[in-house]
């Protein structure tokens, strides 16, 4: 699976759009793009997931490049609850595919009053 | 949370005793995760199943044994606990979804202390 590269931390003004960046630069043509979240002592939690095309759903936003070597989640409006640990991950589908998933450091995204 | 549970959620024990932890569902998936959590580390894969007693090694399986005699449990067993496995437990399910996606459900965790 290709490895990701995501900011250690960002912050971000509660009511305002959070835009969390994803590099996946050696990403396959058959990788998708996953985001995960982990709001502090509790499990992760799906947020959503895309190939190429734009995605969006009642969470969040999920913007591919055209090259697909980057993406962006996108929080639009986000809250105090928002504050939690985001992980971007990559993921071949198909055949033989067992569904695990390999997390890494992630961002961990302060929303501020 | 999506009809997962994982037990005990906190547990106290002494180096060298053996530990097991479950991890129940009521969803009837195929497959199930165990991870481990902890700082510095982020999360990492122990073990997982594709079935009934079909199970496969993760990242850091050493010093960790899983069963599952039936699909709504696996079970995660230190045989002698180490204090290098204090931790926080996350089992997982889900998988493989129709359309090939990746979308696990995480239970609230264990809490292990080995002292």
């Amino acid at each position: 699976d290709a490895k990701t590269t995501q900011p250690t931390s960002m912050d971000c003004a509660e009511g305002r759009a959070a835009n969390l960046p994803c590099n996946h630069s050696t990403i396959s043509g058959n990788e998708y793009v996953y985001w995960y979240r982990q709001i502090h002592s509790q499990g992760p939690q799906y947020i959503i997931h895309g190939l190429k095309n734009n995605e969006t759903n009642e969470m969040a936003s999920l913007i591919i490049t055209e090259d697909r070597k980057s993406s962006t989640l996108i929080l639009p409006h986000a809250t105090l609850r928002d504050t939690a640990v985001y992980y971007c991950i990559v993921r071949v589908h198909g055949s033989g595919n067992t569904g695990k998933l390999i997390f890494g450091q992630g961002t961990t995204l302060q929303v501020k009053p | 949370d999506a009809g997962i549970t994982q037990s005990p959620r906190h547990k106290v024990t002494e180096t060298g005793t053996p530990v097991t932890l479950r991890c129940h569902q009521t969803e009837n998936h195929r497959y199930m995760y165990w991870y481990r959590q902890d700082p510095g580390h982020g999360l990492r894969l122990i073990h997982y199943s594709y079935g009934v007693k079909d199970t496969d090694k993760g990242e850091v399986s050493d010093g960790y044994s899983v069963s599952r005699s039936k699909t709504e449990d696996f079970l995660l067993t230190l045989e002698s606990a180490t204090s290098s496995q204090t931790s926080v437990y996350f089992c997982a399910i889900g998988g493989v979804g129709a359309s090939g996606a990746n979308v696990l459900t995480f239970g609230a965790g264990s809490r292990l202390t080995v002292l």
